[in-house]
């Protein structure tokens, strides 16, 4: 079955650092990958997504590739703030099992930014 | 524009009870979801309703079960409670049609088990 691996947490950086964080996935057909995030006390929101191979997803600062041939979708920030401290969840939607709303989520991992 | 709005935030139940969630979705969302978010396990689907069919059930037990309204508003029932079903289950929605997995989601229910 379909499955969203990440890296493991928490991650704590300092203002104005450089951020990674890594995402891999298996599936049987052609997923759409999202990230989406959780800031404290909030419900989850979609940050950015891409439906096919090469794509870029991008927001506030953030970017992810669709990296068919590694099968990952990282994602990036040059120079991350205190506000973007929250819980970060990869996740992926089958096309072909034609099921529009069912994503398959990672564990999600928390990142604090330190002012 | 209004967001999902689930009720109740939070609630406290004893093992054998059993618990109604409601969600209503955004204004002309058509498609409800709802997901169990526990430490252990993460974010699991639980099932998909549109238009008053439920389209798509995830791996959980018979217990669990949901209906949606003529109004898109959704409820989600757990019957004989137990400790395991702890958890902040959230409800999501989306136009569905052409837009792939971009789920607006709410901010959960809370539920305690003792």
């Amino acid at each position: 079955g379909d499955s969203v691996t990440q890296m493991e947490g928490p991650v704590t950086l300092s203002e104005e650092a450089f951020l990674t964080i890594n995402c891999t996935y298996t599936a049987t057909g052609y997923p759409s990958l999202f990230w989406y995030v959780q800031y404290p006390g909030e419900g989850l929101q979609l940050l950015l997504k891409a439906t096919k191979a090469d794509d870029k997803g991008s927001n506030k600062g953030f970017e992810a590739t669709y990296r068919k041939e590694t099968t990952s979708f990282h994602l990036e920030k040059g120079s991350v703030q205190v506000s973007d401290s929250a819980v970060y969840f990869c996740a992926l939607s089958d096309q072909d099992a034609g099921a529009n709303s069912k994503l398959t989520f990672g564990k999600g991992i928390t990142l604090s930014v330190r002012p | 524009k209004a967001g999902v709005t689930q009720t109740p935030r939070y609630l406290i139940k004893t093992r054998g009870q059993q618990v109604t969630l409601s969600c209503s979705p955004i204004s002309g969302h058509r498609s409800v979801s709802w997901y169990q978010q526990t430490p252990g396990q993460g974010l699991q689907f639980l099932f998909e309703y549109f238009s008053e069919t439920q389209r798509n059930k995830g791996n959980f037990p018979g217990r669990f079960s949901g209906r949606q309204f003529s109004n898109s508003r959704s409820e989600m029932n757990v019957s004989t409670l137990e400790l395991g079903d702890s958890a902040l289950y959230l409800c999501a929605s989306s136009l569905v049609a052409g837009i792939t997995g971009e789920l607006f989601f709410g901010e959960g229910s809370r539920l305690t088990v003792l």
